[in-house]
């Protein structure tokens, strides 16, 4: 699986939007671009993938460059319980299971 | 409700001593995961099963062992050949080839 490299750390205001970056220049033509999200001493919670479209859901936006070397995941409103590690992951999909290569995310840091 | 469960939450042991962690799961997912987790750091596989009885090692599976007896059940045993046994571990399921994996709450596994 590719790797991704992410800022260690980022704030962002309440109510404002928060747009975390992740590069991936290395990855391939079928591997597709993961995001989680990981509350304190909680299990990680999926929020979003996408392979070279943009995406949104109830959660978040993912945006991949066309180049598909790097991709940023978007809260658009973001809350106070939206504090957490945000991890970026590259993988194959396909039918052998989900197994996850985690790097050290992204803290993000919401503020009153 | 459907989910995974892993107990206990908290866990004490002595060195030298194995420990077997708990992961259940109710959503039918043929695949289970065990990952590992230190204080800053992202996720480290250590083991995974994709059909019962059958399983494969991570990237960490040294000192550990696991069993897949029941498509719901993943225990993991912390054997006293691990090195540095205190930490978060997670456990995850998921279908084959889908896109989310769930996770549990996680166990703190501290070795004193």
């Amino acid at each position: 699986d590719a790797k991704t490299t992410q800022p260690p750390s980022m704030d962002c205001a309440e109510g404002r939007a928060a747009n975390l970056p992740c590069n991936h220049s290395t990855i391939s033509g079928n591997e597709y671009v993961y995001w989680y999200r990981q509350i304190h001493s909680q299990g990680p919670q999926y929020i979003i993938h996408g392979l070279k479209n943009n995406e949104t859901n109830e959660m978040a936006s993912l945006i991949i460059t066309e180049d598909r070397k790097s991709s940023t995941l978007i809260l658009p409103h973001a809350t106070l319980r939206d504090t957490a590690v945000y991890y970026c992951i590259v993988r194959v999909l396909n039918n052998a299971g989900n197994m996850l290569t985690f790097g050290g995310g992204t803290r993000l840091m919401v503020k009153p | 409700d459907g989910g995974i469960t892993q107990s206990p939450k908290y866990l004490f042991r002595k060195e030298g001593q194995n420990v077997t962690l708990s992961c259940e799961q109710n959503l039918n997912h043929d695949a289970m995961y065990w990952y590992r987790q230190d204080p800053g750091q992202g996720l480290r596989l250590i083991y995974y099963s994709q059909i019962v009885n059958d399983f494969q090692k991570g990237d960490i599976a040294e000192g550990y062992s696991v069993s897949r007896e029941k498509k719901e059940s993943f225990p993991l045993t912390v054997t006293s050949a691990q090195k540095n046994p205190t930490a978060f571990y997670l456990c995850a399921s998921s279908h084959l080839g889908d896109t989310e994996a769930f996770f549990g709450q996680g166990t703190r596994l501290t070795v004193v």
